[in-house]
């Protein structure tokens, strides 16, 4: 079975900083890996996902993650953050299963705070 | 483009009541998905759908029951409500070729107390 950990359940940075957000996997098989972004009272919105190919992939609203096979990590970045990226993020795992829907593990969520 | 609509958007129900959370998709996707999110423990997977006709548990499927009938809608019952089903809840779609990505579209979630 899958998991995923995600440091830190809030992070604070200054409008214009880089965000950073980390996430770690364990899967015993290749993984797909996903992160998705929860503004208040709203669903899930899909920011980028890895599936195979180029570890390095990007998203919407200028994020990009890279998938790190040695670190097992798929860590969230931004360059510079602005007053709109405060919301809730969530890294999660798939694997492929031979045909079964299995949906997504996901990890606890990690708050961004965005400091004027 | 409606995507995924969830209804009711709030619900507060007696201990041992019952309710269908109701969900539909105009995106002609074959995946559903239930999710249930409860606060710092992000999302748990109750029930999925592959196509019409089919379903299958999830990670949390206890007190909960769903069916398929048309590709579109993808209800999810609640027979007895207990204290422990209050969360909010996520019904998710996605469409999977030969490959199972996970769900790429989520509505806007069902709040659900039971008191």
């Amino acid at each position: 079975a899958q998991s995923v950990t995600q440091l830190g359940s809030h992070v604070s940075v200054s409008e214009g900083a880089l965000v950073l957000l980390r996430c770690n996997y364990s899967s015993s098989v290749p993984p797909y890996l996903f992160w998705y972004v929860q503004y208040p009272n709203q669903g899930l919105q899909l920011l980028l996902k890895y599936t195979t190919g180029a570890t390095l992939v990007k998203g919407i609203n200028g994020f990009e993650a890279e998938f790190k096979k040695s670190e097992t990590s798929f860590h969230l970045t931004k360059p510079s953050a602005h007053m709109s990226d405060a919301a809730e993020y969530f890294c999660a795992v798939s694997v492929p299963s031979g045909g079964g829907a299995d949906g997504l593990t996901f990890g606890k969520g990690t708050h961004l705070i965005i400091q004027p | 483009n409606a995507g995924v609509t969830q209804t009711p958007k709030f619900r507060i129900l007696k201990i041992g009541q019952s309710m269908t959370l109701q969900c539909t998709q105009d995106m002609n996707h074959n995946y559903m998905y239930w999710y249930r999110q409860d606060p710092g423990m992000g999302l748990k997977l109750i029930y999925y759908s592959v196509g019409a006709g089919i379903t299958d548990k999830g990670e949390v499927p206890n007190g909960y029951n769903v069916s398929r009938s048309t590709t579109e809608d993808f209800p999810l019952r609640l027979e007895l409500a207990a204290p422990s089903q209050t969360s909010v809840y996520f019904c998710a779609s996605s469409y999977v070729g030969t490959e199972p990505l996970g769900p790429q579209h989520f509505g806007d979630g069902t709040r659900l107390s039971i008191l």
